[in-house]
């Protein structure tokens, strides 16, 4: 199986900071990773595909990247509607990262 | 617009089965796999199969093979996965999310809106 591991899995920062998440697979996955966005009560929002391909209608502030093992997912400066918990996932196997909080700080 | 909708909440006593269902509308339903994830109260999100409603088939996470199955009816457009042998830690809400791809790159977009399972004596 493929472990996925993302850093930090909490985070606090302000509102117009830039921030970056990290993602780490446990074996090659090329660029089949996604990120997604959950708020409290909601079901997940896709943000990014293929590793860095912007879903359509998200904020061009959140960016995604990286290849093989490593990706990263940033947002340029916080919006008060940023603060959530960010997953990604891999879609060879499916598995998902253990998420990271993103809390105001 | 593309629109998946669940059942509602469910409890059940342990040693029950649970069926939950995902109504899918705005789309050939056919045309795009169907995956379900969970998540535990307080969790993060864990896939636990996938189902091709045109033929049927799936595939299911070693964790819950055994325990889970996934079936589909074409004429409502609704796929349903029913949980055996509940226990408490599968108290947890449980999504269904429809498959997109392009190229060899697939994702989950959209969402049902999520059902919760209780599991409790």
């Amino acid at each position: 199986d493929i472990q996925m591991t993302q850093s930090p899995s909490s985070l606090s920062a302000s509102v117009g900071d830039r921030v970056t998440i990290t993602c780490r697979a446990s074996q090659s996955i090329s660029s089949y990773l996604n990120w997604y966005q959950q708020k409290p009560g909601k079901a997940p929002k896709l943000l990014i595909y293929a590793a860095s391909s912007l879903q359509s209608g998200v904020p061009s502030r959140f960016s995604g990247s990286g290849s093989g093992t490593d990706f990263t997912l940033t947002i340029s400066s916080l919006q008060p509607e940023d603060f959530a918990t960010y997953y990604c996932q891999q879609s060879y196997s499916n598995s998902f990262g253990q998420g990271t909080k993103l809390e105001i700080k | 617009q593309v629109q998946l909708v669940q059942s509602g909440a469910e409890v059940k006593k342990p040693g029950a089965s649970v069926k939950v269902s995902c109504k899918a509308s705005g789309y050939t339903f056919t045309s795009y796999y169907m995956h379900w994830v969970r998540q535990a109260p307080g969790q993060g999100l864990e896939w636990m199969g996938i189902i091709n409603p045109s033929g049927g088939s799936t595939s299911y996470a070693q964790k819950f093979q055994g325990r889970v199955t996934m079936t589909r009816d074409t004429s409502t457009s609704t796929v349903y996965m029913e949980l055996s042998s509940l226990r408490s830690e599968d108290t947890a809400v449980y999504y269904c999310a429809r498959v997109n791809s392009l190229n060899t790159y697939n994702w989950f977009d959209p969402w049902g809106q999520g059902t919760l399972v209780t599991v409790s004596s």
